[in-house]
C-alpha cells in the first residue's frame, strides 16, 4: 500500500539557517511528489510538485525539494529561512494508478527562531 | 476565480446531531476530496470522488456519507455527530493531468461536537 512518512514531527531552526525536511514514500511505480504549507487557520498550498525528469525541482517561496529513488526519498530544502516560514509542511503522493488518491504525511511544524 | 470554496467554515454540533458540509468547485476537476486533519495525525481521506456520480471509500470513512450530484459540488454528511468527529475538514479537488496534476485545498470547515 501507498504511504509517506515525514519522521521529524517538529523542528526549530533559526532565522537565515538552512533548512531539510525529510519525507519518504512507499509507491510501487515512480510515484507524483508533492508538497504543500499550511499555515495557521489557513488552508495547504502547494510548494512543489514532482513527476519525472530533473530530479531537483524548484518551488515558490525560495523552496526546493530532491527526488531520490535509491532512498524513496522527497526532501524539502531551504537554503535560508525567514520567520515567515513558520508553518505545518506536508509531503504527499499522487496515486496515479488508478485510484486518484493523495496520501499525505503526518506533517513537520516548522518553528522558526529570530 | 474562487477556486474551492467550503461552507460553513465553523460550527458546533451537538452529540446526535446531523449536518452537512457542502464544498463547491469553480476549476472543472473530476476528482474531489474530503480529508480530517487532527493533530500528529496529518490529513487522513474520508471519501472521495473519480466524477460525478460516483464516490469511494477513504481510510476513515466510518460515520460520514458524501454525494457528487454535480460535478462541481461534494457534500459530507454526518448523520449522527460523535464527539470523535470533532476535527478540521479539508475539502480538495483535482486534476490528474500530466504536469497539471495538482490539489487545490479549501480553507476548511472546524467542526466541533459536544
Amino acid at each position: 500500500a501507498q504511504s509517506v512518512t515525514q519522521p521529524d514531527i517538529h523542528i526549530t531552526v533559526s532565522e537565515g539557517a538552512s533548512l531539510e525536511l525529510r519525507c519518504n514514500y512507499s509507491y510501487g511505480a515512480t510515484p507524483y511528489l508533492f508538497w504543500y504549507v499550511q499555515s495557521p487557520g489557513q488552508g495547504l498550498q502547494l510548494l512543489l510538485k514532482y513527476f519525472s525528469g530533473d530530479t531537483l525541482v524548484q518551488g515558490i517561496k525560495g523552496f526546493e525539494a530532491e527526488f531520490k529513488r535509491s532512498q524513496s526519498s522527497f526532501n524539502l530544502r531551504k537554503p535560508s529561512v525567514h520567520w515567515s516560514d513558520a508553518a505545518e509542511y506536508f509531503c504527499a503522493v499522487g496515486d496515479i494508478s488508478g485510484t486518484y488518491k493523495y496520501i499525505f504525511g503526518t506533517g513537520t511544524r516548522l518553528k522558526v527562531l529570530a | 476565480n474562487a477556486g474551492v470554496t467550503q461552507t460553513p467554515k465553523f460550527r458546533v454540533l451537538k452529540t446526535g446531531q446531523s449536518m452537512t458540509l457542502l464544498c463547491a468547485q469553480d476549476m472543472n476537476h473530476e476528482y474531489m476530496y474530503w480529508y480530517r486533519q487532527d493533530p500528529g495525525m496529518g490529513l487522513r481521506l474520508i471519501h472521495y470522488s473519480v466524477g460525478e456520480g460516483t464516490t469511494a471509500k477513504g481510510e476513515v470513512p466510518d460515520g460520514y456519507n458524501v454525494s457528487r450530484l454535480k460535478k462541481q459540488n461534494f457534500l459530507l454528511g454526518l448523520e449522527s455527530a460523535a464527539p470523535s468527529q470533532t476535527s478540521v475538514y479539508f475539502c480538495a479537488s483535482s486534476y490528474f493531468k500530466g504536469l497539471r496534476t495538482e490539489a487545490f485545498f479549501g480553507q476548511g470547515t472546524r467542526l466541533t461536537v459536544v
